[in-house]
């Protein structure tokens, strides 16, 4: 079945440094592809999204890029600030399956420290 | 709009009893879900629906039902809680464009 694979966390970095987040996923046709962002104590946010190969979403400096050849949308930041702090999700949504059936990856916690 | 509301925030309850959870979108929104997230998990599906009247199951939905009378309403009911139960539970709904907004969520403590 469909699947997303990200890397654990906890990720720790500084104010001002760059952030990769990795994402890798395993599916049948061409799925959409998502970021999602929780703050703490709050749901989840959609961040940024791609629905074709090679597409790149970008959002609040945020940046993705669907890599359909290494089934990839790695989650970029040049320059992370303190209220990046959350966890984010990767998820894929595939139009194989039921309408909006999101499938997420486990999640990775971010930590920016001052 | 208010967008996904959910209630309660917080819940604690003893093995063997009941509740239900609710949720309700102000978005006219078709398809409405019901996710927990548990540590080191992600989220997972436990029921979705695509309309008033129409529920099915996702991928963990044993010991939970749904209903969907209305567009607006999808409550998420506990017959019978059990520890395994404890967990932040999410509802959803979505838009044509398939992006999903997500409620404030339910911390639901099974003793």
């Amino acid at each position: 079945g469909d699947s997303v694979t990200q890397m654990e966390g906890p990720v720790t970095l500084s104010e001002e440094a760059f952030l990769t987040i990795n994402c890798t996923y395993t599916a049948t046709g061409y799925p959409s592809l998502f970021w999602y962002v929780q703050y703490p104590g709050e749901g989840l946010q959609l961040l940024l999204k791609a629905t074709k190969a090679d597409d790149k979403g970008s959002n609040k400096g945020f940046e993705a890029t669907y890599r359909k050849e290494t089934t990839s949308f790695h989650l970029e930041k040049g320059s992370v600030q303190v209220s990046d702090s959350a966890v984010y999700f990767c998820a894929l949504l595939n139009y194989g399956g039921s309408q909006g059936n999101l499938i997420f990856g486990k999640g990775t916690k971010l930590s920016v420290k001052p | 709009n208010a967008g996904v509301t959910q209630t309660p925030k917080f819940q604690v309850l003893k093995t063997g009893q009941s509740m239900t959870l609710q949720c309700a979108q102000d978005m006219n929104h078709e398809y409405m879900s019901w996710y927990r997230q548990d540590p080191g998990m992600g989220l997972r599906l436990i029921h979705y629906s695509v309309g008033a009247g129409i529920t099915d199951q996702g991928e963990v939905p044993n010991g939970y039902n749904v209903s969907r009378s209305t567009t607006e309403d999808f409550p998420l009911r506990l017959l019978s809680a059990a520890p395994s139960q404890t967990s932040v539970y999410f509802c959803a709904s979505s838009s044509t464009t398939n992006e999903q907004f997500f409620g404030p969520g339910t911390r639901l403590t099974v003793l």
